[in-house]
């Protein structure tokens, strides 16, 4: 069974601030891809980032940043200098390398004020 | 570049109608995804294809059918339906061998009456 977690329902911060939203999730797979997505307001879905469950190197693109940790199963995911235009639900994933059976976790809601 | 294009945006139905959602992949992308969102939820997998066949199947009630066309476009077929099918229908499409990431359409808001 497979199981995505977001602890955090609701995050709010002042523009510029630093954020950073978690992800734990459980699988019995050894091989999966994990997963960040935007929701804005719009609705659509907006892919970020993926990553293989070998492949433990932490990513930088830009403001955003992944920290994966294998050994806490972990996928945390951080915004450096927030800005309005990220207020956004983040959504992260999780799917076996052999099925499309992607699995969400519940969505951390950013709101970053001006 | 070309999305994934959902049709329509919005629809509106009654109770006991019926509805079909199309969604046209990525060109050369051989499966296609589709996901419920329910209001405050977390998209759901209903059922995939790939390659013009069923590949997996999730929490997809039995009033509801989808199939895969030969052009690789989708249509979600719902019957019967029920004030709690009104939610976000998302299609997405992926190249299976590359399976980097899921594109997703603008999604479909189906709201039952």
């Amino acid at each position: 069974a497979q199981k995505v977690t977001q602890a955090q329902t609701e995050i709010s911060v002042v523009e510029k601030e630093d954020v950073t939203l978690d992800c734990v999730y459980e699988t019995r797979d050894t091989t999966y891809y994990l997963f960040w997505y935007k929701q804005p307001p719009s609705g659509e879905l907006v892919f970020l980032i993926r990553r293989n469950s070998f492949d433990e190197q932490n990513e930088i693109s830009g403001r955003y940043s992944w920290n994966f940790q294998k050994s806490t199963s972990s996928f945390n995911f951080t915004i450096t200098a927030s800005q309005v235009v990220d207020s956004a639900v983040y959504f992260c994933a999780l799917t076996p390398i052999n099925n499309n059976d992607m699995r969400f976790g519940a969505g951390t809601r950013l709101t970053v004020k001006p | 570049a070309a999305g994934v294009i959902q049709s329509p945006r919005h629809l509106i139905k009654e109770k006991r109608e019926t509805a079909t959602l199309k969604c046209y992949p990525i060109p050369r992308h051989d499966t296609v995804y589709w996901y419920q969102q329910g209001p405050g939820q977390d998209p759901q997998f209903l059922i995939s294809f790939y390659e013009k066949m069923q590949s997996d199947k999730g929490s997809i009630p039995d009033r509801f059918s989808a199939q895969q066309f030969s052009d690789y476009h989708s249509e979600l077929n719902m019957s019967s339906l029920e004030l709690g099918d009104s939610a976000l229908y998302f299609c997405a499409s992926s190249l299976r061998v590359l399976n980097y990431g899921y594109t997703f359409g603008s999604g479909t808001r189906l709201t039952v009456v």
